[in-house]
């Protein structure tokens, strides 16, 4: 199975500043079809996780566009460029390329300073 | 917009079979995407796939917990249920229902269901 490893695991943040998830995979996620199927998904405190980007940088509808997702073969980042305050809980990685089955980093719980 | 609800017993004993079921909504089971999938999250852990399958494929599941694993779907119910046989204390967790594209796999997640093994 791919093993996604996340960092850092916990990460505090100031309001407003940015911030930068790290989601590395055991082997390259690029699919034949040249995608990379790499997800990035928030999960608050007492609800189900919401995908905010698909296939490594497209982001989801109604996602803000202080988000944005990069990277390819084994490395990708999720990035917020400002922090608010809805931002706070577990952001986790997941890849979908070599399935089954899929796989999730051991996420990155974000809080505020 | 499909909407996923999960159902089912939020206590089961030690040795007995954990039962759910996922009801989707606002759309058809069978069009409105392809894959449903079960994934869990034990008390302040991270998430765990345990398996999914498409209306026209067979199932897959997570080989740890393979041997005690039955993932099925009822298109005429628009539904899709988790059987997880002899359970433990280490099966106490969130249940999940989720849907998703061919490509993508997971898109769309239901609320989630505790479900707390104990005698």
């Amino acid at each position: 199975d791919v093993v996604m490893t996340q960092s850092p695991l916990s990460l505090p943040v100031t309001l407003g500043q940015p911030a930068s998830i790290s989601c590395r995979s055991s082997q390259s996620l690029v699919y034949s079809d040249g995608n990379a199927y790499l997800s990035w998904f928030h999960q608050r405190p007492g609800q189900s996780p919401r995908r905010l980007i698909y296939k490594a940088s497209n982001r989801d509808s109604g996602v803000p566009d202080r988000f944005s997702g990069s990277g390819s073969g084994t490395d990708f980042t999720l990035k917020i460029s400002r922090v608010e305050a809805e931002d706070v809980g577990v952001y986790y990685c997941m890849q979908g390329t070599y399935w089954p089955p899929v796989t999730f980093g051991q996420g990155t719980r974000l809080e505020i300073k | 917009q499909v909407q996923l609800q999960e159902s089912g017993p939020g206590l089961v004993k030690p040795s007995e079979t954990l039962s759910l079921t996922c009801t989707v909504s606002g759309g058809s089971i069978s069009s409105s995407y392809y894959y449903s999938s079960w994934i869990r999250q034990p008390p302040g852990k991270g998430l765990e796939w345990i398996g999914h399958m498409s209306y026209n494929e067979r199932p897959y599941y997570n080989s740890s917990l393979a041997s005690r694993v039955t993932i099925s779907v009822d298109t005429s119910k628009n539904q899709f249920s988790l059987k997880l046989a002899s359970v433990t204390a280490a099966d106490t967790a969130v249940y999940f229902c989720a849907g998703g594209s061919s490509s993508s796999k997971i898109d769309f997640w239901g609320q989630g269901t505790l479900v707390t093994v104990s005698s």
